[in-house]
Protein backbone atom coordinates (compact mmCIF):
# COMPACT_ATOMS: atom_id res chain seq x y z
CA UNK A 1 0.00 0.00 0.00
CA UNK A 2 1.24 3.92 -0.93
CA UNK A 3 1.83 6.04 2.16
CA UNK A 4 2.89 9.41 2.22
CA UNK A 5 3.96 11.12 5.59
CA UNK A 6 4.19 14.77 5.25
CA UNK A 7 5.96 16.26 8.43
CA UNK A 8 7.65 19.61 9.39
CA UNK A 9 4.79 21.71 9.41
CA UNK A 10 4.69 24.87 12.13
CA UNK A 11 4.03 28.29 12.83
CA UNK A 12 7.08 30.23 11.72
CA UNK A 13 7.43 34.15 11.40
CA UNK A 14 7.70 35.87 8.56
CA UNK A 15 11.18 35.53 6.97
CA UNK A 16 11.75 32.30 8.81
CA UNK A 17 12.60 29.13 7.16
CA UNK A 18 11.38 25.47 7.86
CA UNK A 19 11.91 21.89 6.39
CA UNK A 20 9.00 19.69 5.36
CA UNK A 21 9.28 16.08 5.04
CA UNK A 22 7.71 13.53 3.10
CA UNK A 23 8.21 9.52 4.01
CA UNK A 24 7.15 7.78 1.52
CA UNK A 25 6.62 4.06 1.36
CA UNK A 26 4.81 0.47 -0.67
CA UNK A 27 6.12 2.05 -4.05
CA UNK A 28 9.72 1.69 -5.87
CA UNK A 29 10.60 5.61 -4.77
CA UNK A 30 13.29 6.51 -7.22
CA UNK A 31 11.26 5.73 -10.20
CA UNK A 32 8.69 8.06 -9.81
CA UNK A 33 9.06 12.28 -9.42
CA UNK A 34 7.43 13.54 -6.81
CA UNK A 35 5.62 16.94 -5.78
CA UNK A 36 4.57 19.75 -3.30
CA UNK A 37 1.62 21.08 -3.42
CA UNK A 38 -0.38 23.78 -1.09
CA UNK A 39 -3.24 24.75 -0.82
CA UNK A 40 -3.64 28.41 1.37
CA UNK A 41 -7.28 27.98 4.07
CA UNK A 42 -10.10 28.07 2.16
CA UNK A 43 -8.60 28.37 -1.56
CA UNK A 44 -7.18 26.16 -4.29
CA UNK A 45 -4.57 23.66 -5.13
CA UNK A 46 -1.62 25.99 -6.12
CA UNK A 47 1.80 23.60 -7.48
CA UNK A 48 5.10 24.38 -5.71
CA UNK A 49 7.81 22.32 -6.64
CA UNK A 50 8.88 18.90 -8.33
CA UNK A 51 11.32 16.38 -8.94
CA UNK A 52 12.24 13.77 -10.92
CA UNK A 53 13.69 10.46 -9.49
CA UNK A 54 16.12 9.04 -11.98
CA UNK A 55 17.83 12.42 -12.83
CA UNK A 56 17.14 14.61 -9.81
CA UNK A 57 15.48 17.11 -11.90
CA UNK A 58 13.65 20.11 -10.37
CA UNK A 59 11.29 22.70 -11.04
CA UNK A 60 9.75 25.46 -9.31
CA UNK A 61 6.38 27.96 -9.08
CA UNK A 62 7.75 31.60 -10.03
CA UNK A 63 5.88 32.17 -6.66
CA UNK A 64 8.75 30.53 -4.73
CA UNK A 65 11.47 30.42 -7.07
CA UNK A 66 14.55 31.48 -5.47
CA UNK A 67 13.08 30.74 -1.73
CA UNK A 68 12.79 27.31 -1.77
CA UNK A 69 14.47 24.31 -2.09
CA UNK A 70 12.95 20.37 -3.31
CA UNK A 71 15.18 17.37 -2.77
CA UNK A 72 15.07 13.97 -2.01
CA UNK A 73 17.09 10.74 -0.06
CA UNK A 74 15.96 8.32 -2.31
CA UNK A 75 17.81 5.90 -0.20
CA UNK A 76 15.54 6.74 2.47
CA UNK A 77 12.56 7.03 0.40
CA UNK A 78 12.43 10.50 1.57
CA UNK A 79 11.25 14.30 -0.40
CA UNK A 80 11.84 17.45 1.25
CA UNK A 81 10.83 21.11 0.75
CA UNK A 82 13.90 23.61 2.48
CA UNK A 83 11.51 26.64 2.74
CA UNK A 84 13.43 30.05 3.41
CA UNK A 85 12.63 33.54 3.69
CA UNK A 86 8.86 32.25 4.41
CA UNK A 87 6.44 35.21 3.95
CA UNK A 88 2.22 35.41 4.89
CA UNK A 89 0.71 34.18 1.74
CA UNK A 90 3.16 31.07 2.16
CA UNK A 91 0.69 30.02 5.31
CA UNK A 92 -1.05 26.84 3.44
CA UNK A 93 -1.58 23.19 3.77
CA UNK A 94 1.61 21.43 2.21
CA UNK A 95 0.76 18.27 0.36
CA UNK A 96 3.57 15.87 -1.35
CA UNK A 97 2.22 13.38 -4.20
CA UNK A 98 3.39 10.55 -6.32
CA UNK A 99 3.05 11.15 -10.03
CA UNK A 100 0.79 8.22 -11.49
CA UNK A 101 3.06 7.34 -14.45
CA UNK A 102 6.84 5.59 -14.05
CA UNK A 103 8.92 7.89 -16.07
CA UNK A 104 12.44 9.09 -15.90
CA UNK A 105 11.45 12.48 -15.97
CA UNK A 106 8.14 13.56 -15.06
CA UNK A 107 3.72 13.76 -16.08
CA UNK A 108 3.08 15.50 -13.48
CA UNK A 109 -0.68 14.50 -12.40
CA UNK A 110 -0.65 12.72 -8.70
CA UNK A 111 -1.87 9.08 -8.24
CA UNK A 112 -1.42 9.07 -4.04
CA UNK A 113 -1.38 12.19 -1.73
CA UNK A 114 -0.38 12.76 1.54
CA UNK A 115 -2.63 14.14 4.11
CA UNK A 116 -0.79 17.50 4.04
CA UNK A 117 1.46 19.35 6.94
CA UNK A 118 0.35 22.82 7.78
CA UNK A 119 2.52 25.75 7.54
CA UNK A 120 1.16 28.90 9.14
CA UNK A 121 3.44 32.44 8.41
CA UNK A 122 2.74 34.96 11.03
CA UNK A 123 4.05 37.33 13.40
CA UNK B 1 0.86 29.62 -17.55
CA UNK B 2 -1.81 28.00 -19.09
CA UNK B 3 -4.88 28.60 -16.99
CA UNK B 4 -7.30 26.86 -16.25
CA UNK B 5 -11.35 27.96 -15.71
CA UNK B 6 -13.72 26.24 -14.19
CA UNK B 7 -17.37 26.79 -14.61
CA UNK B 8 -19.88 26.76 -12.21
CA UNK B 9 -17.92 27.86 -8.95
CA UNK B 10 -20.85 25.49 -7.02
CA UNK B 11 -23.99 23.70 -8.14
CA UNK B 12 -26.53 21.51 -6.16
CA UNK B 13 -27.80 18.31 -7.82
CA UNK B 14 -30.25 15.95 -6.00
CA UNK B 15 -29.50 12.44 -5.50
CA UNK B 16 -29.74 9.94 -8.18
CA UNK B 17 -29.55 13.54 -10.60
CA UNK B 18 -26.88 14.55 -13.30
CA UNK B 19 -24.09 17.08 -11.82
CA UNK B 20 -21.76 18.53 -15.09
CA UNK B 21 -18.56 20.57 -14.46
CA UNK B 22 -16.94 22.57 -17.18
CA UNK B 23 -13.27 23.28 -17.39
CA UNK B 24 -11.28 25.56 -20.49
CA UNK B 25 -8.10 25.97 -20.62
CA UNK B 26 -6.35 29.20 -22.32
CA UNK B 27 -4.41 26.56 -24.49
CA UNK B 28 -4.54 23.35 -25.91
CA UNK B 29 -3.56 20.35 -23.92
CA UNK B 30 -3.72 17.85 -26.58
CA UNK B 31 -0.38 16.27 -27.39
CA UNK B 32 -0.73 15.90 -31.49
CA UNK B 33 2.23 13.43 -31.30
CA UNK B 34 0.08 11.21 -28.93
CA UNK B 35 -3.12 12.24 -29.11
CA UNK B 36 -3.56 12.55 -25.80
CA UNK B 37 -4.85 15.14 -23.40
CA UNK B 38 -3.09 16.05 -20.75
CA UNK B 39 -5.75 16.64 -18.46
CA UNK B 40 -7.18 15.34 -15.07
CA UNK B 41 -10.00 16.09 -12.86
CA UNK B 42 -9.56 15.38 -8.64
CA UNK B 43 -12.06 15.19 -5.97
CA UNK B 44 -11.64 16.62 -3.06
CA UNK B 45 -13.61 16.09 0.04
CA UNK B 46 -13.79 17.65 3.42
CA UNK B 47 -10.47 17.95 5.40
CA UNK B 48 -8.89 15.23 2.79
CA UNK B 49 -6.24 15.38 0.03
CA UNK B 50 -7.56 15.51 -3.44
CA UNK B 51 -7.88 11.96 -5.10
CA UNK B 52 -7.47 11.47 -8.44
CA UNK B 53 -11.15 10.54 -10.35
CA UNK B 54 -9.68 10.73 -14.39
CA UNK B 55 -6.48 11.12 -16.61
CA UNK B 56 -5.72 11.88 -20.13
CA UNK B 57 -9.32 13.68 -19.91
CA UNK B 58 -11.41 10.55 -20.05
CA UNK B 59 -9.46 7.15 -18.35
CA UNK B 60 -10.96 6.50 -14.98
CA UNK B 61 -8.44 5.46 -12.25
CA UNK B 62 -8.50 2.28 -10.36
CA UNK B 63 -11.37 2.12 -8.04
CA UNK B 64 -13.42 4.79 -9.43
CA UNK B 65 -16.83 4.42 -9.86
CA UNK B 66 -18.63 4.40 -13.72
CA UNK B 67 -20.52 7.17 -12.72
CA UNK B 68 -17.62 9.46 -13.22
CA UNK B 69 -16.46 10.24 -16.64
CA UNK B 70 -14.40 12.85 -18.76
CA UNK B 71 -14.54 13.85 -21.55
CA UNK B 72 -13.60 16.73 -24.25
CA UNK B 73 -10.50 17.34 -26.05
CA UNK B 74 -8.44 20.74 -26.72
CA UNK B 75 -9.24 23.29 -24.26
CA UNK B 76 -12.91 22.39 -23.40
CA UNK B 77 -13.25 19.58 -21.15
CA UNK B 78 -16.22 18.65 -19.14
CA UNK B 79 -16.49 16.11 -15.70
CA UNK B 80 -20.11 14.18 -15.42
CA UNK B 81 -21.52 12.42 -12.70
CA UNK B 82 -23.94 10.56 -13.72
CA UNK B 83 -26.18 9.94 -10.52
CA UNK B 84 -25.25 12.07 -7.75
CA UNK B 85 -24.57 10.12 -4.42
CA UNK B 86 -24.22 11.62 -1.17
CA UNK B 87 -20.30 10.76 -1.07
CA UNK B 88 -19.71 13.20 -4.10
CA UNK B 89 -20.14 15.77 -1.90
CA UNK B 90 -16.95 17.67 -2.69
CA UNK B 91 -15.03 19.94 -4.41
CA UNK B 92 -13.72 18.92 -7.74
CA UNK B 93 -10.69 20.28 -9.62
CA UNK B 94 -9.28 20.11 -12.88
CA UNK B 95 -5.54 19.85 -13.52
CA UNK B 96 -3.26 20.59 -16.71
CA UNK B 97 -0.07 18.58 -17.13
CA UNK B 98 0.29 19.88 -20.92
CA UNK B 99 3.33 22.10 -19.70
CA UNK B 100 5.26 23.25 -16.52
CA UNK B 101 4.17 24.89 -14.20
CA UNK B 102 0.90 22.66 -13.72
CA UNK B 103 -1.94 24.67 -13.35
CA UNK B 104 -5.12 23.76 -11.87
CA UNK B 105 -8.96 25.34 -11.95
CA UNK B 106 -10.59 26.75 -9.51
CA UNK B 107 -12.86 23.99 -8.00
CA UNK B 108 -16.57 23.70 -8.13
CA UNK B 109 -18.17 22.46 -5.35
CA UNK B 110 -21.06 19.76 -5.08
CA UNK B 111 -23.89 19.97 -2.78
CA UNK B 112 -26.93 17.67 -2.52
CA UNK B 113 -29.98 20.01 -3.27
Amino acid sequence: EVQLLESGGDLVQPGGSLRLSCAASGFTFIDYAMTWVRQAPGKGLEWVSSMSGHTGTTSYADSVEGRFTVSRDNSKNTLYLQMNSLRVEDTAVYYCAKDKPYSTGWFLFFDYWGQGTLVTVSS
Amino acid sequence: DIVMTQSPDSLAVSLGERATINCKASHSVLYSSSNKNYLAWYQQRPRQPPKLLIYWASTRESGVPDRFRGSGSGTDFTLTISSLQAEDVALYYCQQFYSTPPTFGGGTKVEIK
